[in-house]
């Protein structure tokens, strides 16, 4: 098993500039997120999904759109970059509601 | 929403040296993750465990729900063990334990040779 994989690795973006991450995850999880990380800080939720062609909101929702049309995979879109949105993202994913989540590598995104 | 402090913030110590980091949170939790994030940035899980003890070679965890915090313990620390170390909770009142983990800010860990 590959566990939680995360597409691109790195990526630079101008102001104004849009984009998709791409988290693929291929031990059947129910259960979805994208999270993003600060210098500093802990994670913060963007978008989760409880199931193939759901999405909810997290704490940090704006700026972000995402989409679920296949259970294996959980896309989060920047339609108008902001250097704002300078940070890592983390996809994470588990079974249901009573077991551990386990993340992705990550996406280091530079907005400028 | 769920509050998770983490102490303490920084810790510096010597290879060989025990340690213990600690974890409150403010409301009952229906899951808690402790995670090792490596230099690298990657996020590796050390426990599950919303409640009890468990253990893992050199590391072990216990949680006490009834009062609302989780050590994780790490005996004979080597320069490997360092990183930043995070709790992370998901509130049993909040969208049912569906939306996510409620992370702490870390601790911060080096070990020196």
């Amino acid at each position: 098993n590959a566990g939680v994989t995360q597409t691109p690795k790195f990526r630079v973006l101008k102001t104004g500039q849009s984009m998709t991450l791409l988290c693929a995850q291929d031990m059947n999880h129910e259960y979805m997120y994208w999270y993003r990380q600060d210098p500093g800080m802990g994670l913060r939720l963007i978008h989760y999904s409880v199931g193939e062609g759901t999405t909810a909101k997290g704490e940090v929702p704006d700026g972000y759109n995402v989409s679920r049309l296949k259970k294996q995979n959980f896309l989060l879109g920047l339609e108008s970059a902001a250097p704002s949105q300078t940070s890592v993202y983390f996809c994470a994913s588990r079974k249901g509601l009573h077991y551990e989540q386990y993340f992705g590598p990550g996406t280091r995104l530079t907005v400028t | 929403g769920i509050q998770v402090e983490q102490s303490p913030p920084d810790l510096i110590l010597q290879e060989g040296a025990n340690s213990t980091l600690r974890c409150n949170f403010s409301d009952s939790v229906n899951n808690l993750q402790w995670f090792h994030q490596n230099p690298w940035g990657q996020l590796i899980n050390l426990f599950y465990i919303p409640s009890g003890t468990k253990q893992n070679g050199r590391l072990s965890a216990t949680t006490v729900a009834t009062e609302r915090y989780s050590l994780l313990y790490i005996s004979s620390s080597q320069t490997t063990d360092s990183g930043v170390y995070f709790c992370a909770v998901a509130s049993t009142y909040s969208g049912g334990g569906a939306d996510g983990l409620t992370f702490g800010k870390g601790t911060h860990l080096i070990i020196q040779p």
